[in-house]
């Protein structure tokens, strides 16, 4: 099973809006509805932003919003702000309790 | 408020075995509500997924790690364990271990960084 693939970088001013996407397969993202996407500062554990596609945990800010088209979903961030600096992974569900994570991507904040 | 904290040895020498164990306080271990799982990630690179547990003991481990990684649970402790044998320079990696919730991890431990070197 391989890595599912992300962007490694992308970047947006304070305010603006900024799409992050996670490309897998049929056997993956394509044939679950369980992706989720996780927030990574540095030094930091990893901070679940989004899960079953597009579900927000409790404290998480409605800034940010995931989809799924096909075998990618896609991570949203609106109104970026700086405290938004961080790695972004996507993960998702490959059957048989099996799950895949996203090699990164790192979002800057202009 | 849930708390997971990995603890074990930060070095291990080349083919031994890496072992590890997190305890989870507040909260119970005993729920089939939730797996119990471990997350590594190597220095300067993305996430692996290593295996899940329930508390009954059923495992589910990565295909590419399944010949090296065994998982154990101590209930009485509110203990889950990693075993990873034969390990290299390769598994050198900040080891995480995490509560599974469906396909996603909610609570994550802080993380431990485990060096495979002699």
């Amino acid at each position: 099973q391989s890595a599912l693939t992300q962007p490694p970088s992308a970047s947006g001013s304070p305010g603006q809006s900024v799409t992050i996407s996670c490309t897998g397969t049929s056997s993956d993202v394509g044939g679950y509805k369980y992706v989720s996407w996780y927030q990574q500062h540095p030094g930091k554990a990893p901070k679940l932003m989004i899960y079953e596609v597009n579900k927000r945990p409790s404290g998480v800010p409605d800034r940010f919003s995931g989809s799924k088209s096909g075998n990618t979903a896609s991570l949203t961030v609106s109104g970026l702000q700086a405290e938004d600096e961080a790695d972004y992974y996507c993960s998702s569900y490959s059957g048989i309790n099996n799950l895949l994570f996203g090699g990164g991507t790192k979002l800057t904040v202009l | 408020q849930l708390q997971l904290q990995e603890s074990g040895p930060g070095l291990v020498k080349p083919s031994e075995t890496l072992s590890l164990t997190c305890t989870v306080s507040g909260g119970s271990i005993s729920t089939t509500s939730y797996y119990w799982g471990w997350i590594r990630q190597p220095p300067g690179k993305g996430l692996e997924w290593i295996g899940s547990m329930l508390y009954t003991g059923s495992t589910y481990y990565n295909p590419s790690l399944k010949s090296r990684v065994t998982l154990s649970v101590d209930t009485s402790k509110s203990q889950f364990s990693l075993n990873l044998t034969s390990v290299t320079a390769t598994d050198t990696a900040v080891y995480y271990c995490g509560r599974r919730r469906e396909a996603y991890f909610d609570y994550w431990g802080q993380g431990t960084l485990v060096t495979v070197s002699s």
